[in-house]
């Protein structure tokens, strides 16, 4: 159980256009959804906390504009990235808060890999 | 400003050795979680904390909760090639919801 699913894995685009990277909690509902962003060799950097009907709620230094994100229903939240450029080139990771042991836990979709050139 | 500190950054072992990786925050925990994660790929929960001095095992790996939920430690016994991979521990402070704070991770690489 509580598996998550992204699409696509891997995404080559060029600089201006538009990525959306899709998430979805496959086996439970989700009211709410992360999405990270990863550098490499580095920790996790939660970009937004996405909520079912609801807007967003971005972290700081996190252009809500550029990075826009809609969680439509329980189980799937997608991230589109205007306007891109190279320096948006990155590993972006979703996840869900599921409810269990007492407390809320995070399941991880397996990440898609954006590169812009 | 929460923040959770993570040692060691790096660590290299040979396969049986036993290591310990320590998770220190100054604010206090509601939950705590450990995470491991390979390359190219979405972290895999192995463990969720929520009971001050709770300790739980995982195989060969024992995670410990400290008494004040202020920090954590990641224990593995007699190490394997097959451990190797990105640690991460991440904390929901008091008040914040689901929201995680991680750790800055503990790259451990275990060889023959």
């Amino acid at each position: 159980g509580a598996v998550v699913s992204q699409h696509p894995s891997r995404v080559i685009c060029k600089s201006g256009t538009s990525v959306k990277i899709e998430c979805r909690s496959l086996d439970f509902q989700a009211t709410t959804m992360f999405w990270y962003r990863q550098f490499p060799k580095q920790s996790l950097m939660l970009m937004a906390t996405s909520n079912e009907g609801s807007k967003a709620t971005y972290e700081q230094g996190v252009e809500k504009d550029k990075f826009l994100i809609n969680h439509a229903s329980l189980t799937l939240s997608t991230l589109t990235v205007t306007s891109a450029h190279p320096e948006d080139s990155s590993f972006y990771i979703c996840s869900a808060a599921w409810l269990g042991s007492g407390a809320y836990e995070q399941y991880f979709g397996p990440g898609t890999r954006l590169t812009v050139t | 400003t929460q923040l959770l500190e993570q040692s060691p950054q790096f660590l290299s072992i040979q396969e049986g050795e036993n290591l310990t990786v320590y998770c220190n925050s100054s604010s206090v925990f509601s939950s705590l979680q450990w995470y491991r994660q390979e390359p190219g790929e979405g972290p895999v929960l192995l463990v969720t904390v929520v009971t001050g001095g709770e300790v739980k095992k995982l195989k060969r790996l024992t995670f410990q909760f400290g008494d004040a939920r202020k920090d954590s430690s990641l224990h593995i016994t007699a190490a394997q090639p097959g451990d190797t991979g990105l640690y991460l521990c991440a904390g929901v402070f008091t008040g914040t919801a689901s929201k995680l704070t991680f750790g800055t991770g503990t790259r451990l690489q275990v060889t023959l």
